[in-house]
């Protein structure tokens, strides 16, 4: 079975620095996604970024940037030039088939906090 | 705002009671994913539907059950609750069931339940 490791519980940051955000990852799949969705205090879970196993570029969506290396089974957020609104848990997922449909798993998460 | 719409936000029950937890998909998108988030199990999937019916099944106690209408909007319904069923529940949708590999889940802001 697939598993997506945080081992980062807690990460501080100075505004306007950049930040990674350590995930790896565990499966025998070839084709796999990978996702970062982001937690703010108030609940919801907003995707962010996705990256895909074929992919040959690195994602990037704006300030966010997915650092892929696929032979150490890992997929760092990283996030540039910090904000305070980015002050959240961070959510490193995989997509686990299952019979003709899918579900994400998903790591323990990671609390970012930005300082002014 | 990810177009996944919750009812309601937040919910205060008592043990034994049941409650029917809402969730309206983005429009266009067939598939309902269902989550639980709690402190110590961290995010894990329930159930799936897809077009009305149920597609895969995760951790969910025989107690929740879930169904989706024709007009593709879910309930998950909590019987006979105990304290540790408090937890965020999430719902989120997709287009297809099983879509490509980077196909995203969108999350709504979830239900917070509190079983006292």
């Amino acid at each position: 079975a697939q598993k997506i490791t945080q081992t980062q519980p807690g990460m501080f940051v100075q505004e306007k620095e950049a930040v990674t955000l350590d995930c790896t990852y565990d499966t025998s799949d070839q084709s796999y996604g990978l996702f970062w969705y982001k937690q703010p205090s108030s609940g919801e879970m907003i995707f962010l970024i996705y990256q895909g196993s074929y992919d040959e570029q690195n994602a990037t969506e704006g300030r966010y940037s997915l650092n892929f290396q696929k032979a150490r089974k890992s997929a760092n957020l990283v996030i540039s030039a910090s904000q305070l609104g980015d002050s959240a848990m961070y959510f490193c997922a995989m997509r686990e088939e299952m019979d003709s449909s899918y579900k994400l798993i998903f790591g323990s998460g990671t609390r970012l906090l930005v300082r002014p | 705002d990810s177009g996944v719409t919750q009812t309601p936000k937040h919910l205060i029950t008592a043990t034994g009671q049941r409650v029917t937890l809402r969730c309206s998909p983005r429009s266009g998108d067939l598939s309902v994913y269902w989550y639980q988030q709690s402190l110590d199990q961290g995010l894990q999937f329930l159930i799936q539907y897809y077009n009305g019916e149920e597609r895969a099944k995760g951790n969910i106690l025989e107690r929740f059950s879930a169904q989706q209408f024709p007009d593709l909007h879910s309930e998950l319904n909590l019987s006979s609750l105990e304290l540790g069923d408090s937890a965020l529940y999430f719902c989120a949708s997709s287009p297809r069931r099983g879509g490509p590999v980077g196909e995203t889940q969108y999350f709504g802001p979830g239900t917070r339940l509190l079983v006292l």
